[in-house]
């Protein structure tokens, strides 16, 4: 089993449209929740973490946690087609000393 | 501030040959991290430093790899002899010592073993 799994889609969505991207993580010990979006050729930028139970929303983005049932989701809202990218999950633990584990990714794709 | 500065972007060697990539982290960072990334394997931590000082290096394929930081600006990551299976993108990140732990990623290095 993955520690970090996603799915790998693609995921498509129409422009305007909610898109929600689901990750469930294996380490229960696990304190720290990362979304990355990959564009194609480009390196990860961090967009959204969350470190407790709920949602934390930062504009049309939403990060939403369940640590009893061990799954982090993203939604964005008024999807755009400059959203089309890869997005990644990561996990990591307590500190900024610990490793963070990121998941395969889910392309996603906003259809104009 | 530059952000992380990575070369070279691109490189291109034959199988047994060696090969280094170098990393310049964000002035004042405290942790650098090696990542490589593969179609078939996603994204892979090979190693991190912190302050210099080698931290876990438990994803570092084999010994054909080896990764230095001579000092808090610079890093070398180094695969020799190469092999083709090595081909991919090899991405620097770095990030402060704080509670958000926010990695910064270079733009990365493309390697094709060939």
């Amino acid at each position: 089993q993955k520690e970090v799994e996603q799915n790998s889609g693609p995921l498509s969505v129409p422009e305007g449209a909610i898109a929600s991207l689901n990750c469930t993580y294996s380490d229960r010990g696990s304190q720290s929740f990362f979304w990355y979006r990959q564009y194609s050729g480009k390196s990860p930028e961090l967009i959204m973490f969350i470190y407790s139970n709920g949602d934390k929303e930062d504009g049309r983005f939403t990060a939403q946690l369940n640590k009893a049932s061990q799954y982090v989701s993203l939604l964005i809202r008024d999807s755009q087609p400059s959203d089309s990218a890869t997005y990644l999950c990561a996990v990591g633990g307590y500190s900024s000393a610990s490793k963070i584990i990121f998941g395969s990714g889910t392309r996603l794709s906003i259809r104009p | 501030d530059a952000g992380v500065i990575q070369s070279p972007r691109h490189e291109v060697t034959e199988m047994g040959q060696e090969v280094t990539l170098r990393c310049k982290p964000i002035s004042g960072h405290d942790y650098l991290f090696w990542y490589r990334q593969t179609m078939m394997r996603g994204l892979e931590l090979l190693i991190y430093f912190n302050n210099n000082v080698p931290i876990d290096d438990s994803g570092m394929p084999e010994d054909r790899f080896s990764a230095k930081m001579p000092n808090a600006s610079f890093s070398t990551l180094k695969i020799q002899p190469s092999e083709p299976r090595d081909s991919a993108v090899y991405f620097c990140a770095s990030t402060e010592d704080s509670k958000t732990y926010e990695q910064y990623f270079g733009p990365g290095t493309r390697l094709t073993v060939t």
